[in-house]
C-alpha cells in the first residue's frame, strides 16, 4: 500500500523566514513519482513539482527547493524568504506507475506580514 | 495549452436531489480520475477510467456512478445527495502512452458542490 505522511498540520511563520514542509512516503514499488501541490484559498490545486524515483537530484526553482532522499523516504519542500502569498495548504503526493495519486493530509502554511 | 475543464464550477442542491459533474480531459489524454475533497481534508480518490473502461475504484459511494464517453469526457453522477457530499470535486487526466506518460496528473479547477 502507498502512503504519504505530512506530520505538520499547520505552520505559521513571519514573512521572510525560511520554512520547510516535511513529507515522508511509503511504497513497495521501485518506480514511483512524488509531487507537491499548492492549494490556495480559492481551491484549485497548483502543481509545483514532480520527481521520479530514479532522480534524486535536488531541485531549486526561485524561492522553492526540494530535497529528495530515498534513504529516508522523504521529499521535503523548503520555501526561502517566505511571502504572504505563500499562505496556502501544501500537499505532498505519491504515484506508482499508472495508479491514482495518493495525497498526504496537507500542511497549512500561514505567512504573517 | 488546453487544460482539464470541469463544469459546473459551483452547484447547489437540496438533500436527496441528484447532481451531475462533467469533466473534459486534456486532448489525447486517455485516463480520467475523480477526486473528492471535503472541507479541511485531502483529496480522496473516487474512481478512474482508462480508454472508457473503469480502471481503478476508490472510496466512491454506491450512490455515485461515473463513466467515460467515446470523446473521453467523463461524468460523475451523484444521487440521493447527503449533506456530507458537500465537497470540492476534482477531475484529473493523464496519458498512459509511453511517449507522453510523465506520471503527472493534470487537475481541473474543481467543481464545488453544496448540499443544503
Amino acid at each position: 500500500a502507498q502512503k504519504v505522511t505530512q506530520a505538520q498540520t499547520e505552520i505559521s511563520v513571519v514573512e521572510k523566514e525560511d520554512v520547510t514542509l516535511d513529507c515522508v512516503y511509503e511504497t513497495r514499488d521501485t518506480t514511483y513519482y512524488l509531487f507537491w501541490y499548492k492549494q490556495p484559498p480559492s481551491g484549485e490545486l497548483v502543481f509545483l513539482i514532480r520527481r521520479n524515483s530514479f532522480d534524486e537530484q535536488n531541485e531549486i526553482s526561485g524561492r522553492y527547493s526540494w530535497n529528495f532522499q530515498k534513504s529516508t523516504s522523504s521529499f521535503n519542500f523548503t520555501i526561502t524568504a517566505s511571502q504572504v502569498v505563500d499562505s496556502a495548504v501544501y500537499f505532498c503526493a505519491l504515484r506508482s506507475g499508472n495508479t491514482p495519486l495518493v495525497f498526504g493530509k496537507g500542511t497549512r502554511l500561514s505567512v504573517i506580514a | 495549452a488546453a487544460g482539464v475543464i470541469q463544469s459546473p464550477r459551483h452547484l447547489i442542491k437540496e438533500k436527496r436531489e441528484t447532481a451531475t459533474l462533467k469533466c473534459y480531459p486534456i486532448p489525447r489524454h486517455d485516463t480520467v480520475y475523480w477526486y473528492q475533497q471535503g472541507p479541511g481534508q485531502d483529496p480522496q480518490f473516487l474512481i478512474s477510467f482508462y480508454e472508457k473502461m473503469q480502471s481503478d475504484k476508490g472510496s466512491i459511494p454506491d450512490r455515485f456512478s461515473a463513466q467515460q464517453f467515446s470523446d473521453y469526457h467523463s461524468e460523475l453522477n451523484m444521487s440521493s445527495l447527503e449533506l456530507g457530499d458537500s465537497a470540492l470535486y476534482f477531475c484529473a487526466s493523464s496519458s498512459h502512452h509511453a511517449g507522453t506518460n510523465t506520471g503527472e496528473l493534470f487537475f481541473g479547477e474543481g467543481s464545488r458542490l453544496t448540499v443544503l
